[in-house]
This record gives C-alpha cells, sequence and structure tokens, in this order.
C-alpha cells in the first residue's frame, strides 16, 4: 500500500463513546499532521509530529489526544466529544516539519458526533 | 484574521479552454505556496508549488503564477478538462509546519 491511509472512513459516535481515528504513511516521510475541515471554513491545524515528538498543539480542545508511536503511524483518540466536533478529520505526512516540502493528505475520516 | 484567500466559490469554463484560481494572501513572510486539488470523499491531492524565489512554475498543463509585490498567486490549466472538476485549495507558509489553507473555490469544466 502506498500514500497515506486514514481508517475508519466513516465513524458515528456518541457523546459519551470513545473511539480512535488512525492514520499510516508509507512515504518514508519524517513528519505527521492531523487537520480538520468544517464545512465551509478552511482547513485548520491540529496537531504536527516531527520525528514522533508533537511540535504543535493549535489550542485544540483536550477531547482530541494525538499520539504518534513511530514516524509512520499517528492517532487521534476522541472522547466525550461535542456535535461541533462533527467534520472531515484529515492525516498528512511530509519530508521534514519546518521545511518547504508538500503536505500527502490521507481521504480522512467523516466523524459525526451524535 | 484569514491570511490566505480564495474569493472565488466556484468557476465553470468550457472544456479546451484555460481555466485560473486565484489566491490572496496577506502574510509577506510567507515563502512556499501549494495548490492542491480535491475530489469529493478524497483528501487534497497535491497538485504544484512555487518558492517566492520563482515567479512562475509549470508542469504539465498546469502553471503556478506568484506576484509577491501583489501578494497574489493563480493556477492555470490548459486546456481544461472534465476530469479537472474538482475543489482547489491554495496554501502557504513561511519555511514552518504551519500551513494556511484558503477555502477553495470549486471548478466545473463543462463538456
Amino acid at each position: 500500500e502506498t500514500g497515506v491511509t486514514q481508517t475508519p472512513r466513516h465513524l458515528v459516535m456518541g457523546m459519551t463513546n470513545k473511539k480512535s481515528l488512525k492514520c499510516e504513511q508509507h512515504l518514508g516521510h519524517n513528519a505527521m499532521y492531523w487537520y480538520k475541515q468544517s464545512a465551509k471554513k478552511p482547513l485548520e491545524l491540529m496537531f504536527v509530529y516531527s520525528l514522533e515528538e508533537r511540535v504543535e498543539n493549535n489550542s485544540v480542545p483536550s477531547r482530541f489526544s494525538p499520539e504518534c508511536p513511530n514516524s509512520s503511524h499517528l492517532f487521534l483518540h476522541l472522547h466525550t466529544l461535542q456535535p461541533e466536533d462533527s467534520a472531515l478529520y484529515l492525516c498528512a505526512s511530509s519530508q521534514v516539519a519546518g521545511e518547504n516540502s508538500p503536505l500527502h493528505f490521507g481521504n480522512g475520516t467523516r466523524l459525526t458526533v451524535t | 484574521d484569514q491570511q490566505v484567500k480564495q474569493n472565488s466559490p466556484s468557476l465553470s469554463v468550457q472544456e479546451g479552454r484555460i481555466s485560473i484560481l486565484n489566491c490572496d494572501y496577506t502574510n509577506s513572510m510567507f515563502d512556499y505556496f501549494l495548490w492542491y486539488k480535491k475530489y469529493p470523499a478524497e483528501g487534497p491531492t497535491f497538485l504544484i508549488s512555487i518558492s517566492s524565489i520563482k515567479d512562475k512554475n509549470e508542469d504539465g498543463r498546469f502553471t503556478v503564477f506568484l506576484n509577491k509585490s501583489a501578494k497574489h498567486l493563480s493556477l492555470h490549466i490548459v486546456p481544461s478538462q472534465p476530469g479537472d472538476s474538482a475543489v482547489y485549495f491554495c496554501a502557504a507558509t513561511s519555511g514552518t509546519y504551519k500551513y494556511i489553507f484558503g477555502t477553495g473555490t470549486r471548478l466545473k469544466v463543462l463538456a
């Protein structure tokens, strides 16, 4: 498998549930990102990991908890979410964080919080 | 404050003609700019980029132009094809891991 793979593609969860989003990149990149895309809004950066260390936590509520066990895998753990958290969550990777190189995105997880 | 703006939410072009998508930015520290294409139910796909030391970059049917004095970039697609119908995002960064995206322009190429 190539590129950036995200699972699941769709997720419906209640406000009291706990779930996790998974991302895997097969590009040999050293940086991984979580972005949120809400309707009619630009992509919002949530978290950045460079060489498995978190370098950015963009004022994201604590109900979102990232984990990067190695440079190929990234998780977003979700708990006690709100309906306004419903959005498309995109994972991306790049060769190095902080150097001008393109982001490569996965196909996203469409999250619905009921 | 939106640092990267795409003021046209949609654009329709006839097949075979030129598509011109525009993007404006406000942060003069941005030095690397990118264009992405997004189909429904897929993630954004990287198309082309340009560094601030250049004013033009070409890749096949896609050309990006950068006008630093006007803080404006544009993506030209020639000739446009029906498969180019998608949402196009511009993005900018200043050598950090923070890529700022516009809200997108939906391009429809009419056969």
